[in-house]
């Protein structure tokens, strides 16, 4: 295992339909985070998990945002009735309980149209 | 509220010129500061962090010192290459907490 893996690398939608990505962290991580960047800007918080419970949501996650761990590992995060204001890279990212530094997957890009 | 604030790129250097990007921050607490780079094509990687005031992070040639008076940590290498070329992102991230807050990033471009 050598870093955060997140499938699919690139995803376009059509307006209205529901998609999910995942995360698989470093194995040895129990938090896990979701963030979500637009050009131009930095890495914004979604959400985020400890072991399997969810702790923390952002209010940019809306109702139609819902993100799992289930078994404390892989996280699914799954947007239903996209819309163009959607469209962003989706960064996964996990780190050990009491360290700071995250490490982050190479995100997930959501388009669309 | 908390935020991080760097300067606006894109940045363009020559080869062997030296880097000073500026970054500061608004927290409550003690935050631990990072800086993040992201390569064309890549994910975000730790570049470097300090955990408390006057702390200095270094790694690969880059350093960044922990200001707790002007709340800054920016970020400095003497002599850049090309290889250089990303997005750099100020971020921190408090003291018993989950989330880090980043900055809108600066691009740096450098040229042969």
């Amino acid at each position: 295992d050598t870093g955060v893996s997140q499938n699919p690398r690139h995803k376009i939608t059509k307006r209205g339909q529901n998609v999910t990505f995942r995360c698989d962290p470093i194995s040895e991580h129990n938090r896990l985070y979701w963030y979500r960047q637009t050009l131009g800007q930095g890495p914004e918080f979604l959400t985020y998990f400890q072991n399997e419970a969810q702790l923390e949501k952002s209010r940019l996650l809306s109702d139609r945002f819902s993100a799992e761990r289930p078994k404390g590992s892989f996280s699914t995060l799954e947007i239903q009735r996209t819309e163009q204001g959607d469209s962003a890279m989706y960064l996964c990212a996990s780190s050990l309980a009491g360290r700071f530094e995250a490490f982050f997957g190479q995100g997930t890009r959501l388009t669309v149209v | 509220g908390n935020s991080v604030t760097q300067m606006e790129g894109p940045v363009t250097l020559s080869e062997e010129a030296f880097l000073t990007i500026n970054c500061t921050y608004t927290a409550t607490g003690y935050p631990s500061l990072f800086w993040y780079v992201q390569y064309p094509g890549e994910g975000l990687q730790l570049l470097l962090k300090a955990t408390k005031a006057d702390d200095k992070g270094s790694n690969k040639g880059f350093e960044a010192t922990y200001r707790k008076e002007t709340t800054s940590f920016h970020l400095e290498k003497g002599s850049v290459q090309v290889s250089d070329s990303a997005v750099y992102f100020c971020a921190y991230a408090n003291t018993g907490g989950f989330k880090t807050i980043f900055g809108a990033g600066t691009r740096l471009f450098v040229k042969a």
